[in-house]
């Protein structure tokens, strides 16, 4: 089945600084998912994207889908500690057999 | 709405013991699934539903069973347990076309 790759595995970033994960897949994505597990919890829904290089945001966030549907990014702008955790990208055909990539786990430096 | 209610919360179990994690979601979500978090890694697909009557395996299915007798609940059982299975379990819904929702998890260990 599709895997997605996601990058990098670990990120430190200083409070205020910038940060963008990256999932890759070899294959033409139906759609792409975002999702957020903060440390000790459960991971939460972020969005959904569908189409090709649909662009997305939510407050300091940005998602994009790539062109070619192959590719997914998240970023956020000025890190708070609230942004805290790992974020996962997740595919699946219409919503079934949802597979998740390998998660980027984020730290912030006060 | 209590959303994805997954109980027990915690559970210990000894090598070949089985039992059942429950879940029940009350939002009439279609789509139920199963997943499974070692300490560190990503989560893992376990058997999944896309509506009361079907299920599907995942990509870690082994030593696992699933039903689905109704759109409510999504029981997954362990049918000897081994210290492999020792996990947190996620049980997750959502409708067609949407994003999962959570349940708060399972953390089992088997010894």
């Amino acid at each position: 089945g599709q895997q997605v790759m996601q990058i990098p595995q670990y990120q430190h970033v200083q409070e205020g600084e910038d940060f963008t994960t990256y999932c890759n897949s070899s294959t033409t994505l139906s759609n792409i998912q975002w999702y957020k597990q903060r440390p000790g919890g459960h991971p939460v829904f972020l969005i959904q994207l569908v189409k090709s290089g649909e662009v997305k945001k939510q407050k300091r966030l940005t998602f994009q889908f790539g062109e070619a549907k192959k590719n997914s990014s998240l970023h956020i702008t000025a890190t708070q500690t609230t942004d805290v955790g790992t974020y996962f990208c997740a595919q699946g055909r219409g919503n079934e057999k949802l597979t998740f990539g390998t998660g980027t786990r984020l730290t912030i430096i006060p | 709405n209590a959303g994805v209610t997954q109980t027990p919360k915690f559970q210990v179990l000894k090598t070949g013991q089985s039992m059942t994690l429950q879940c029940a979601q009350d939002m009439n979500h279609e789509y139920m699934s199963w997943y499974r978090q070692d300490p560190g890694m990503g989560l893992r697909l376990i058997h999944y539903s896309v509506g009361a009557g079907i299920t599907d395996q995942g990509e870690v299915p082994n030593g696992y069973n699933v039903s689905r007798s109704t759109t409510e609940d999504f029981p997954l059982r362990l049918l000897s347990a081994a210290p492999s299975q020792t996990s947190v379990y996620f049980c997750a819904s959502s409708y067609r076309n949407y994003g999962y929702t959570f349940g708060s998890g399972t953390r089992l260990t088997v010894v």
